[in-house]
């Protein structure tokens, strides 16, 4: 059973605009987030993280936003660049602390 | 500093045989663990090595699969008895400690196909 869903396979943004990747997430045990970026032929690279204290996290461009009464997730890059397109992944843990769940991933790309 | 490193990259194979995937992850790491990602799927967890702790096994999806690891150092995943669906690229990660609030470090994987 997908624990966290990531409900968008795809998005294409404009170079310069603003791309929004969503998450979602059912187990209400899981207290960190991650988001990993992952290129072809390459393993996923880790981006930003946000803890379930709090409800933004920005990291330059990075921005992921928590709410936790809806269960949802956000990144939001700003402004997008053509480097920007990849896959990108969405992660909880929290029963072990360690194990990492994974949404299926969004693929992002920005145009010129 | 190297990061973490897998071999083979690619692996082909005929169904019923074995298969030994190796994973050397970031020196000093205490923590190592193995995902499978299959088509058009997310990331799923496998095993977890802690220090000389006993891994969590939670995540092997059958008896075929195991995995080692000697020490806070190299580890191998063995397939025994190959399936069509144990089609996969296998990713192994480590961190310097037990929790994954420190950033998982994620090797190339190992793209295995299962004729």
């Amino acid at each position: 059973d997908q624990q966290v869903k990531q409900n968008s396979p795809s998005l294409s943004v404009q170079e310069g605009r603003i791309s929004i990747l969503n998450c979602d997430y059912t187990n209400s045990m899981f207290d960190y987030f991650l988001w990993y970026k992952k290129y072809p032929a390459e393993g996923p690279t880790f981006l930003i993280s946000i803890s379930s204290i709090k409800d933004k996290n920005e990291d330059g461009r990075f921005t992921v936003f928590l709410n936790k009464s809806a269960k949802h997730l956000s990144l939001h890059i700003v402004p997008s660049q053509p480097g920007d397109s990849a896959v990108y992944f969405c992660a909880a843990s929290g029963d072990s602390g360690y194990a990492l769940n994974f949404g299926k991933g969004t693929s992002l790309l920005v145009t010129p | 500093g190297a990061g973490v490193s897998q071999s083979p990259s690619n692996k082909v194979t005929e169904k019923g045989k074995d298969v030994e995937l190796r994973c050397d992850p970031i020196s000093g790491h205490t923590a190592l663990y193995w995902y499978r990602q299959r088509l058009g799927q997310g990331l799923e967890f496998l095993i977890y090595f802690q220090g000389n702790s006993a891994p969590d096994k939670s995540g092997l999806p059958s008896d075929r699969f195991s995995a080692e690891r000697t020490g806070e150092s190299v580890s191998t995943l063995t397939i025994q008895r190959t399936q069509q669906e144990d089609s996969a690229v296998y990713l192994c990660a480590s961190t310097p400690g037990r929790i994954s609030y420190n950033e998982q470090f994620f090797g190339p994987g190992t793209r295995l196909t299962v004729l």
